[in-house]
């Protein structure tokens, strides 16, 4: 069965640093990626997707993510983050392209430290 | 504005009396959905539609129920809410070609004593 592991519940961070969030999942072929962000009292927003091609993928906001075969990866960065990217970040999996099967992780929650 | 509404968006209830969290999209999206949110646990399909009068079961369905009468609506009801059902609530939709990207309500944060 699939799944998709965010390890870090809580990362705190300086505004102007620089911003790595961790994503893994289990499936046995390359499925579709997706990392959503959740500002307080929100629901979901889509930041950026992964189905084929380019490994390197460009989101809103400034953030891009990169898709790692080999370490069954997704990863979300971005070279200097903003008070207002303090929110909840969501990684989230499916095996193919159809809305009705994403699962998603438990979120990692970013703070911004001033 | 493109948008998906719910309603209510607080609401506070007593072990077994129905309710009905509404949902309504205006993107004429075929597919809809709702997940609860709990801490730790991210977000937990509950049901979805693919279509008008097209429904089925997600991860956790137990306690409640939902229907597909219109394109634009999908409600979801509890018929008798128990106090594990106390959660964050939200309603999502997307075309299903667009593969994945869900566009989502606001959540409907419910506590039932």
């Amino acid at each position: 069965a699939q799944s998709v592991t965010q390890p870090d519940i809580h990362i705190t961070v300086s505004e102007g640093a620089s911003l790595e969030l961790r994503c893994n999942y289990s499936y046995g072929a390359t499925p579709y990626l997706f990392w959503y962000v959740q500002s307080p009292g929100q629901g979901l927003q889509l930041l950026l997707k992964y189905f084929s091609g380019d490994t390197l993928v460009q989101g809103i906001k400034g953030f891009e993510a990169e898709f790692k075969r080999s370490q069954s990866s997704f990863n979300l960065r971005k070279p200097s983050v903003h008070w207002s990217d303090a929110a909840e970040y969501f990684c989230a999996v499916a095996p193919y392209s159809s809305a009705s099967k994403i699962i998603f992780g438990s979120g990692t929650r970013l703070s911004i430290r001033p | 504005e493109a948008q998906v509404t719910q309603n209510p968006r607080y609401l506070i209830t007593v072990t077994g009396k129905k309710l009905t969290v509404t949902c309504s999209q205006n993107m004429n999206h075929e597919y809809m959905s709702w997940y609860r949110q709990d801490p730790g646990l991210g977000l937990r399909q509950i049901y979805y539609s693919m279509n008008v009068e097209v429904t089925d079961k997600g991860d956790v369905p137990e306690g409640y129920k939902v229907s597909r009468k219109e394109k634009r609506n999908f409600p979801l009801i509890l018929e008798s809410p128990s106090p594990n059902q106390t959660s964050l609530y939200f309603c999502a939709s997307s075309f299903e070609r667009d593969s994945g990207e869900l566009f989502f309500g606001e959540g409907s944060r419910l506590t039932v004593l």
